[in-house]
């Protein structure tokens, strides 16, 4: 897997869009980048996943740079039920360890 | 559809005890099983991974060990815990071949 780098911690205003980045410059051309989320004590969730092109579906967007370096997760309209830790990997099967992630604060 | 079942949730063992935990996985054949443990406030450490009976990858030199005795089950196991084995433990599972990991709920152990 290639290594990712997200920032420790970031806040957010409820009701407005959270930019979660991410960088994995190392990434390989058929490594795609996962996000998952995980609340406290539980197992992490599965967001969204992509290779190349920019994804949507029912929880956030996903968007990927062009040279694949970095990617951005965006949650359109934040609630306090997305504060989670957020973690960013580029994998494409098997094995992979998750880093530490960013922890997401929604605030009232 | 497939689910994947870990337990127990919680549980408090004396040092020198040992331990098993149990993940079996419903609903799909041949899934590749990964034991990851996290500390409180880190990331997860992945601590095996199997992608067919009989066969464990451990990542990690430790105290522990895994065992796949089925398609579908996978054993993680100590003959004697260490204060350092606490932690959070999650089992998951991916397709052979595809990158999305499924997690269980996790199991909190306390080594005390």
């Amino acid at each position: 897997d290639a290594k990712t780098t997200q920032p420790p911690s970031m806040d957010c205003a409820e009701g407005r869009a959270a930019n979660l980045p991410c960088n994995h410059s190392t990434i390989s051309g058929n490594e795609y980048v996962y996000w998952y989320r995980q609340i406290h004590s539980q197992g992490p969730q599965y967001i969204i996943h992509g290779l190349k092109n920019n994804e949507t579906n029912e929880m956030a967007s996903l968007i990927i740079t062009e040279d694949r370096k970095s990617s951005t997760l965006i949650l359109p309209h934040a609630t306090l039920r997305d504060t989670a830790v957020y973690y960013c990997i580029a994998r494409q099967a098997g094995k992979s360890t998750f880093g530490d992630g960013t922890t997401l604060t929604v605030k009232p | 559809s497939q689910t994947i079942h870990q337990w127990p949730a919680t549980l408090v063992q004396p040092v020198g005890s040992p331990l098993s935990l149990e993940c079996t996985v419903e609903g799909t054949s041949n899934p590749n099983l990964y034991w990851y443990r996290q500390a409180a406030g880190r990331g997860l450490q992945l601590l095996f991974y199997s992608v067919g009976i009989g066969q464990i990858s451990s990542e990690v030199p430790q105290n522990l060990s895994a065992s796949r005795p089925q398609d579908r089950q996978f054993i993680l196991s100590s003959k004697k815990l260490l204060l350092s084995d606490s932690g959070f433990y999650l089992c998951a599972w991916s397709v052979f071949g595809q990158g999305r990991l499924f997690f269980g709920s996790g199991t909190q152990l306390s080594v005390l």
